[in-house]
């Protein structure tokens, strides 16, 4: 079945510092991977849409990458504040709309 | 501003009870969907559907029912509800496109005593 798979549960940085986030998928060549970021006790929010064709997207001090040959996009998130702790998740979507278990992210003052 | 309802934010119910939980959405999408979120866990879908009267199992389906009568309605139903059901429920909804994003409600926390 389709799985998406996501580096680990925390990651916690200085601030200022880069963090990236990964995702893993199997049995599946989706043409579309999403990213969104998640709060405690709140839905997630959209954050960014890459295509299978596009090797890299940005958007403001977040880039994603989408390597369909590792099966695999990295998340970045540049200059990082306290602001930006949350829980990120990536996810696929064709027909159904699936998610991996996210990462948490904590940025230290 | 486009938004996903849920009928509750927090539900207290006994073992046995048959719940409904109630999603509303405002911007005409196809797609709804309902999620549980445990932690460490993640999202796991639990039903989905993309058109009235449609419905599609998820990957944990078992112990749920749903019904979508209107568009912009989706019902997730306990019929009858266990202490492993007690978790977060969250609704989505997305146009039917594969480029296009999902949009959640605020989730219902449910507790089965």
């Amino acid at each position: 079945s389709q799985k998406i798979e996501q580096n680990s549960e925390a990651l916690n940085i200085q601030e200022g510092k880069t963090a990236t986030l990964t995702c893993n998928y199997t049995n599946y060549s989706p043409a579309y991977l999403q990213w969104y970021r998640q709060d405690p006790g709140r839905g997630p929010v959209f954050l960014l849409l890459i295509r299978e064709n596009e090797k890299e997207k940005r958007k403001e001090r977040l880039k994603v990458t989408f390597d369909t040959t590792l099966k695999q996009s990295l998340f970045h998130i540049t200059a990082s504040q306290p602001a930006d702790s949350a829980t990120y998740l990536c996810a696929l979507k064709g027909g159904k709309l699936i998610f991996g278990q996210g990462t948490e992210l904590s940025v230290k003052p | 501003d486009v938004k996903v309802t849920q009928s509750s934010r927090y539900l207290v119910k006994r073992t046995g009870e048959k719940v409904f939980l109630e999603c509303v959405q405002d911007m005409d999408h196809e797609n709804m969907f309902w999620y549980r979120q445990d932690p460490g866990l993640g999202l796991r879908l639990i039903y989905f559907s993309y058109d009235v009267k449609m419905k599609e199992k998820g990957d944990i389906p078992e112990g749920y029912s749903v019904s979508r009568e209107k568009k912009e309605r989706f019902s997730l139903i306990l019929e009858s509800a266990s202490t492993n059901q007690t978790s977060m429920y969250l609704c989505a909804s997305s146009l039917l496109a594969e480029n296009t994003e999902a949009f959640f409600g605020q989730g219902t926390r449910l507790t089965v005593v």
